[in-house]
């Protein structure tokens, strides 16, 4: 059983363009959070969650915004999508916000032209 | 601000050969830290971690000590096969109420070759 999914696994847009990429958890962790990986395999943390809650907001431009319907989901919408965003994203979760291992899903490659 | 610093990749080596990733940190306050690695294709996963100074985390046969008084947690193994072939991070966590986030270093690619 996968214990963080995220779709799509690649995703080839046009700039200007609105997208979303979901994660998915069933772990049964309170803390989810989003990461961008550069070109250069740098690797940020973008969000953070617990419980439905924003807890970790990095700068990050508004035209990302992400999404939780419920602790298991973490989604990431972009709009009005830029050349500079093309990375590999990649949803995590914990048990909680403090100090608990983090996974990791397989990670989404976006790609904008 | 807290900061990781790993050594450059990549790094080939021959199988069996003996591996040192070096990665030094900067923080404020008492990290844990960790090391992840990520095979080709696929998510991070957690190799090892130590919370506080002169633990040493071990997996796998990788192993790393918190050093607190060179700020240093370098990952080490005896002897390598072409199936650790990936990119090994180094991060930190620093705890901040009940938030907490990993701050990674750039990656270093480790390749094995037979």
């Amino acid at each position: 059983d996968t214990a963080v999914s995220q779709t799509p696994k690649y995703l080839v847009t046009q700039m200007g363009n609105d997208k979303s990429i979901k994660c998915e958890q069933n772990l049964g962790h309170d803390t989810m959070y989003w990461y961008k990986q550069d070109s250069k395999k740098f690797l940020k943390i973008m969000f953070s969650y617990n419980n439905k809650e924003l807890i970790i907001n990095e700068t990050v431009p508004n035209r990302f915004s992400p999404k939780s319907p419920d602790k298991a989901h973490l989604n990431l919408h972009i709009n009005s999508l830029e050349l500079g965003d093309s990375a590999v994203y990649f949803c995590a979760s914990s048990r909680t916000g403090s100090g608990d291992e983090q996974f990791f899903g397989p990670g989404t490659r976006l790609t904008v032209l | 601000g807290n900061s990781v610093t790993q050594m450059e990749g990549p790094v080939t080596l021959s199988e069996e050969a003996f591996l040192t990733i070096n990665c030094t940190y900067t923080a404020t306050g008492y990290p844990s830290l960790f090391w992840y690695v990520q095979y080709p294709g696929e998510g991070l996963q957690l190799l090892l971690k130590a919370t506080k100074a002169d633990d040493k985390g071990s997996n796998k046969g990788f192993e790393a000590t918190y050093r607190k008084e060179t700020t240093s947690f370098h990952l080490e193994k005896g002897s390598v096969q072409v199936s650790d072939s990936a990119v090994y991070f180094c991060a930190l966590r620093l705890n901040t109420g009940t938030a907490s986030k990993l701050t990674f270093g750039t990656g270093t690619r480790l390749q094995v070759t037979l």
